[in-house]
């Protein structure tokens, strides 16, 4: 099983809101990952989790906070995100940093 | 900075044509390296993975590698209008604590 779960599918949400992604796999990988895509652009990598600590934050702005609370969860929060913001977040997970990542199905997020 | 390139396309490939499409890189340390497809508003979906010099085969789908070039390709039989999307090359060294490195992509579209 290669499955990572992402919820929800997809979310709208004003400048002002607070909301969060969610990620979940249960293959034991101990590396996940956030990433942002733009349409018609490949996958940007926004975050890196090795054995539960962030290993890797591509300067990211401070309205995007990751979690992961366990081994197999993976949280993003949002807060005072702008439109240009509207992408799709993909979360991923491999067996360690250098493996190979299966990729969730994705966030679909749309900031007005 | 590691690079990856690939031509960003549209490549165009007649039905049952060999669609072949391209990916270079910088790092001659890399080791792994993996072909993910890509359908539009979908997340990516790992195809091939490749580790040694030559060729894997894994039904219309064959990946080559020549280390000494620095390239990989992937190359897709018996083209389907299915395989229409954007396929995107991502390679990684077996040392240190990096992950992919993502090229920007090729969009293929298969022409009925």
């Amino acid at each position: 099983d290669t499955e990572v779960t992402q919820t929800p599918k997809h979310l709208v949400m004003g400048m002002t809101n607070k909301k969060s992604l969610k990620c979940e796999q249960h293959m034991g990988h101990r590396a996940m990952y956030w990433y942002k895509q733009k349409a018609k652009k490949p996958p940007e990598l926004m975050f890196v989790y090795s054995y539960e600590k962030l290993s890797i934050n591509e300067s990211v702005p401070s309205r995007f906070s990751p979690e992961c609370p366990n081994s197999s969860l993976l949280n993003l929060h949002l807060h005072a995100l702008q439109p240009e913001d509207s992408a799709l977040y993909l979360c991923a997970s491999s067996l360690w940093v250098q493996e190979t990542q299966y990729f969730g199905p994705g966030t679909r997020l749309l900031v007005l | 900075q590691k690079e990856v390139e690939q031509n960003s396309g549209p490549l165009s490939v007649p039905e049952g044509a060999i669609a072949s499409l391209n990916c270079t890189y910088s790092d001659r340390g890399s080791q792994s390296f993996f072909w993910y497809r890509q359908y539009s508003g979908k997340s990516p979906e790992l195809i091939m993975s490749i580790y040694s010099n030559g060729d894997k085969e894994d039904g219309r789908f064959t990946a080559q590698l020549n280390k000494a070039s620095q390239y990989v390709s992937l190359l897709i039989r018996d083209s389907q209008p299915s395989d229409s999307a954007t396929y995107l090359c991502a390679v990684t060294e077996n040392s240190g604590n990096t992950p992919l490195v993502f090229g920007k992509g090729t969009r293929l579209s298969v022409i009925a």
